[in-house]
């Protein structure tokens, strides 16, 4: 079956970078795209960017271009998601979900990252 | 960007009646293929979101028959038919046309 399993909670001083990484298993790990989305506490859901283990081929949402970077790795099945220069509004629950096979549509979700800002 | 509105944001229901929720974008999610780029997902207190309907109408894999989605370019709705205790949660709706947005939750609980 489709797993998805994050990697632990964070703690992040504000300026600092994190690296949430999620571990690939149960289906043909190239053929479909990984969702990022984030959920501020007790907020709704936010959709940060799309990529393709195919070919690497990436889309990100406007509010995070430049601040997010979007990777996978094929020879571990492993996604991950940077996110630099740290704000304490982007203390949140980071997801990444397998899409559905239409790029958006994410029909697998791994358990949440807890990423918390603070000084 | 498109912009997703939800009503009501609170719904109390009692097991066994039928529910429903209303999604409105702000410009027309249907596609010259034919389809709407709309899902629907549902955040169960405590856990990740589930996809239940994708392309506006189509169950997803394992999604109880008594979930439905109907509607067309920029108004939709979800529906279910008899609602279990099970149901309750956040319901989001999300564009895919585009650079995707959710609308703002609907949090159904029971009566």
């Amino acid at each position: 079956q489709v797993q998805l399993v994050q990697s632990g909670a964070e703690v992040k001083k504000p300026g600092a970078s994190v690296k949430v990484s999620c571990k690939a298993s149960g289906y043909s790990f190239n053929m479909f795209g990984f969702n990022w989305v984030r959920q501020a506490p007790g907020q709704g859901l936010e959709w940060m960017g799309w990529i393709t283990p195919f070919n690497g081929e990436t889309d990100y949402a406007q509010k995070f271009q430049g601040r997010v970077t979007l990777t996978t790795d094929t020879s571990t099945n492993m996604a991950y998601m940077e996110l630099r220069t740290l704000r304490s509004d982007d203390t949140a629950v980071y997801y990444c979900a397998r899409d559905r096979s239409g790029k958006y549509s994410s029909a697998y979700w791994g358990q949440g990252t807890l990423v918390t800002v603070s000084s | 960007e498109i912009v997703m509105t939800q009503s009501p944001l609170s719904l109390p229901v009692t097991p066994g009646e039928p529910a429903s929720i209303s999604c409105r974008s702000s410009q027309s999610l249907l596609h010259n293929n034919g389809y709407n780029y709309l899902d629907w997902y549902l955040q169960k207190p405590g856990q990740s979101p589930q996809l239940l309907i994708y392309l506006g109408s189509l169950r997803a894999s394992g999604v109880p028959d008594r979930f439905s989605g109907s509607g067309s370019g920029t108004d939709f709705t979800l529906e279910i038919s008899r609602v279990e205790a099970e149901d309750v949660g956040v319901y989001y709706c999300m564009q895919t046309l585009q650079s995707p947005t959710f609308g703002p939750g609907t949090k159904m609980d029971i009566k």
